[in-house]
């Protein structure tokens, strides 16, 4: 069984960049023909999607964060990981991983973690 | 990138039918079979319930069906009951720009 876990700190303060790590168990990172997303959902809104990566290193983004926002991956360590950029109050959401099935939807998510800018 | 567009809420009672629409364009619904819903309960991931616009993931109940016409999909439930109440959000596979993946604001179903 698949599973992801979100790492990182849970406060950034405003202009500085957001880390996130997501380590990913049960499995290889690099098995199968799958991409690995980051998620975000601010409190009481829906599901925005970040971008995400294949294990070759290719990156898609979301283009209204794209210039912020850059997504790497670790296979040594199962391990893929966000940085966003000049963060505002208004990067303050939960911030997901998942695995990404190409077309075919995320089938596995992490538990979530809560990322507040403030100062 | 204009998310796509379901109703904010939905209700039904135990054992009835609901269903959930989620709009979008030809750039994405209509252009693709890459649908997929998710179900949130409150504090918690989502989870995938539908793909390729009427696929079920193993383990997934047989009442949740999913169809798609032009470029408005849908989210069946059937039966409802109490657990079914939640958040639903669909999310579609998108040529527009370099984004891949677009999500829908999400309906809130209230099992009554």
């Amino acid at each position: 069984q698949v599973q992801l876990q979100e790492s990182g700190p849970g406060l950034v303060k405003p202009s500085q960049t957001l880390s996130l790590t997501c380590t990913v168990s049960g499995g290889s990172i690099s098995s199968g023909s799958y991409y690995w997303s980051w998620i975000r959902q601010p409190a009481g809104k829906g599901l925005e999607w970040i971008g995400r990566i294949y294990t070759s290193g290719s990156t898609n983004y979301n283009p209204s964060l794209k210039s912020r926002v850059t997504i790497s991956v670790d296979t040594s360590k199962n391990q893929f990981s966000l940085k966003l950029s000049s963060v505002t109050a208004a990067d303050t959401a939960v911030y997901y991983c998942a695995r990404d099935q190409v077309v075919a939807g995320f089938d596995y998510w992490g538990q979530g973690t809560l990322v507040t800018v403030s100062s | 990138q204009s998310a796509l567009t379901q109703p904010a809420s939905v209700s039904g009672s135990p054992g009835q039918s609901i269903t959930i629409s989620c709009t979008g364009t030809s750039s994405d619904v209509g252009g693709y079979n890459y649908v997929s819903w998710y179900q949130q309960h409150p504090g918690k991931a989502p989870k995938l319930m539908i793909y390729e616009v009427s696929n079920r993931p193993s383990g997934v109940s047989n009442r949740f069906s999913g169809s798609k016409s032009g470029n408005t999909a849908s989210l069946t439930i059937s039966g409802l009951q109490a657990e079914d109440e939640a958040d639903y959000y669909c999310s579609s596979y998108t040529s527009s720009s370099t984004l891949d993946w677009v999500f829908g604001g999400g309906t809130k179903l209230t099992v009554l």
